[in-house]
């Protein structure tokens, strides 16, 4: 199979305090990772395309300064949410996709629940 | 612009019945397409995935159509348990990205 980790699962922080997001490959290198957020009873919105080695690519809309992305090694992206306010309160889900050619699909982490009071 | 919707966001059928989850999509560019399912307070589970060069590919319960004609695509789930309930995505990733875009889901409800 192929594993994805987040961690934390659930993150409760105050306004104005930055928080890190780790998303992790177990079992399989990956090249490249996405963030993606969604908000409740609503679909998956991509926000940033990570590879390994590079910055990361943001999605129209997505605040690069706000959300900061970092993809050390192949096995880890982090996701990092600059000053958080309420209204970055969401579920955020990591995917990675195996390195190496014809393996196309994305294998999705379980999501970290970020609560901003 | 580009989406990918679903027809129904509920589904509910009968335990030990077929499910029939419906996906269209508007980008002629798509190559791939996968389905996934997500429960409650989790990730996306990986069902099935199926390439714009086939019209059917079946797994374990599971049957994915695309009819690339009118840009549809379906997930069949035979025999549907009670453990199938929770939302179903379908994605498309256009030729020219890496990226997928997700449709809106649906609910699947499956009463005993």
């Amino acid at each position: 199979g192929a594993v994805v980790s987040q961690h934390p699962s659930r993150v409760i922080c105050k306004s104005g305090t930055s928080v890190k997001i780790e998303c992790r490959s177990l079992d399989f290198q990956a090249t490249t990772m996405f963030w993606y957020r969604q908000f409740p009873k609503k679909s998956l919105m991509l926000m940033a395309t990570s590879n390994e080695g590079s910055k990361a690519t943001y999605e129209q809309g997505v605040e690069k300064d706000k959300f900061l992305i970092n993809h050390a090694s192949l096995t880890l992206s982090t996701l990092t949410v600059t000053s958080a306010h309420p209204e970055d309160s969401s579920f955020y889900i990591c995917s990675a996709r195996r390195s190496g050619t014809g393996q196309e699909t994305q294998y999705f982490g379980p999501g970290t629940r970020l609560l901003v009071l | 612009g580009e989406s990918v919707g679903l027809h129904l966001p509920t589904l509910s059928v009968q335990e030990g019945d077929n499910s029939i989850i419906n996906c269209a999509y508007s980008n002629s560019a798509s190559d791939y397409f996968i389905w996934y399912k997500q429960e409650s307070g989790k990730g996306p589970q990986f069902i099935i995935d199926i390439r714009s060069n086939m019209d059917k590919r079946q797994g374990q319960r599971v049957t994915v159509l695309l009819n690339k004609t009118v840009k549809h695509l379906s997930l069949q789930i035979a025999a549907t348990q009670p453990g199938d309930s929770a939302v179903y995505f379908c994605a498309e990733r256009p030729s020219n990205t890496g990226k997928l875009i997700f449709g809106q889901g649906t609910t699947l409800q499956v009463k005993p």
